[in-house]
């Protein structure tokens, strides 16, 4: 059965600290990887991953994808307190459109 | 502008009552999903079509209908099959012939007492 799981669950950290998120997944067939933000309301994008070993960077957040190990992470720097959501990752297989999110790490920064 | 809307952005029902949430895309993306989101959890998959007149189950279909008579319409009904109806809803769609993106509406909370 096609996977996805997120950790930790859960981190609260200070502004200025650096935080690190994890995305392991087991989807047969794999083609991408995506990470959202979620605040309030509906994901925002933030990166599309496809190949291994490749950062994608935008501003104090980076993400690269391990295609061997099977997972990604997604680091953000200097963190403030705007970066409080939860942040989603799912991964696409190449057969079908069907999405298979994990269930998000829940950051909280405090100042 | 393009984009997902969901209507309504908060609805409240007496259980036993069916209810259909709306969802409307003009990005004449072929793809459209909805999802269940509960508190401190991701996102499951209810149901998706990838052309229409053609839908899928997810992971979570019990309880839940779908139609998709039109590209840009894909109404989700909530039934009253449907144990635990009290979640926040998302609607997106994505352009499958290209960069596989996803894109959210705003969401529909629902409420049913």
């Amino acid at each position: 059965e096609d996977k996805v799981v997120q950790s930790p669950l859960s981190l609260v950290v200070h502004e200025g600290d650096t935080v690190t998120l994890n995305c392991s997944y087991e989807v047969t067939n794999f083609r991408s990887l995506l990470w959202y933000k979620q605040e309030k309301k509906a994901p925002t994008f933030l990166f599309m991953l496809t190949s291994s070993g490749i950062e994608k960077k935008s501003g104090r957040l980076s993400s690269i994808l391990d295609k061997k190990e099977l997972f990604s992470i997604l680091n953000i720097t200097a963190t403030q307190t705007g970066d409080s959501a939860i942040y989603l990752c799912a991964v696409v297989p190449n057969t079908g459109n069907q999405f298979y999110f994990g269930t998000g790490t829940s950051l909280t920064v405090i100042p | 502008d393009g984009g997902i809307t969901q209507s309504p952005k908060y609805l409240f029902r007496k259980e036993g009552q069916n209810v259909t949430l709306s969802c409307e895309q003009n990005l004449n993306h072929d793809a459209m999903y909805w999802y269940r989101q509960d508190p401190g959890q991701g996102l499951r998959l209810i149901y998706y079509s990838q052309i229409v007149n053609d839908f899928q189950k997810g992971d979570i279909a019990e309880g839940y209908s779908v139609s998709r008579e039109k590209k840009e319409s894909f109404p989700l009904t909530v039934t009253s099959a449907q144990k635990n109806p009290t979640a926040f809803y998302l609607c997106a769609s994505t352009d499958s012939g290209r960069t596989y993106e996803q894109y959210f509406g705003p969401g529909t909370r629902l409420t049913v007492t």
